[in-house]
């Protein structure tokens, strides 16, 4: 099946900086969801991007699926933005998908 | 518009027993997939149902089955609960005609002593 991988695993920003979260993903691609899970759990949808940029606030996502990968940017970070974002892809076609997730970035803003 | 739900919130269980969890999915949705998540792990496929029949499965034994009611609704069961069973249990719904963008909800922690 197709593999998606993340980076970095890990960071640590101080409130206000900007950052670039990756994922590579191992085949082509007609779907590609950015998530947020807070502390509780809950996965926030941020982004459906299969190709494109797309800009939501503080937040902007661009995915270039002919080089297989997509970049989360979040600018102006704020303590809220804390938790682990995920990328998620279809591991098959047909009439609709099932994903298969990245392990993730644990982004971690101090005030 | 509500959005996806899910009950229990937590669950506590024995090893060897059995467990039902429950989504409703977002108005408007047809389809239901089924995700479980370790602690530190991505989310997993489980399986989807899509117009109340299965639509694929994940790589989960047989002991880990489903079902898609009228309304759209959802349940996972898991028999035989092992100790590794324990995680959150995601559910997620997308209009399967027209988007295939999913929506998670709040999921339920499962616990297996």
């Amino acid at each position: 099946g197709i593999q998606v991988e993340q980076s970095p695993p890990d960071l640590i920003l101080q409130e206000g900086a900007n950052s670039t979260l990756r994922c590579n993903f191992s085949d082509s691609v007609n779907n590609l969801q950015w998530f947020h899970q807070n502390p509780w759990g809950q996965l926030i949808n941020l982004f459906y991007i299969p190709s494109g940029t797309k800009q939501n606030g503080r937040l902007s996502a661009t995915t270039v699926a002919t080089e297989r990968y997509s970049l989360l940017y979040i600018s102006s970070s704020q303590t809220t933005d804390s938790g682990v974002y995920f990328c998620a892809v279809p591991n098959s076609g047909g009439s609709n998908y099932k994903l298969t997730f990245g392990k993730g970035t644990l982004l971690t803003v101090n005030p | 518009e509500t959005g996806v739900t899910q009950s229990p919130t937590h669950l506590i269980k024995t090893r060897g027993q059995q467990v039902t969890l429950r989504c409703s999915s977002q108005s408007g949705h047809n389809t239901v997939s089924w995700y479980q998540q370790a602690l530190g792990q991505g989310p997993q496929f489980i399986f989807q149902y899509y117009r109340e029949e299965e639509n694929g499965r994940g790589n989960f034994p047989p002991r880990f089955s489903g079902l898609q009611f009228p309304n759209y609704s959802s349940e996972l069961n898991v028999n035989a609960l092992e100790l590794d069973d324990s995680a959150l249990y995601l559910c997620a719904s997308s209009h399967g005609d027209s988007s295939y963008e999913q929506y998670f909800g709040p999921g339920t922690r499962l616990t297996v002593t």
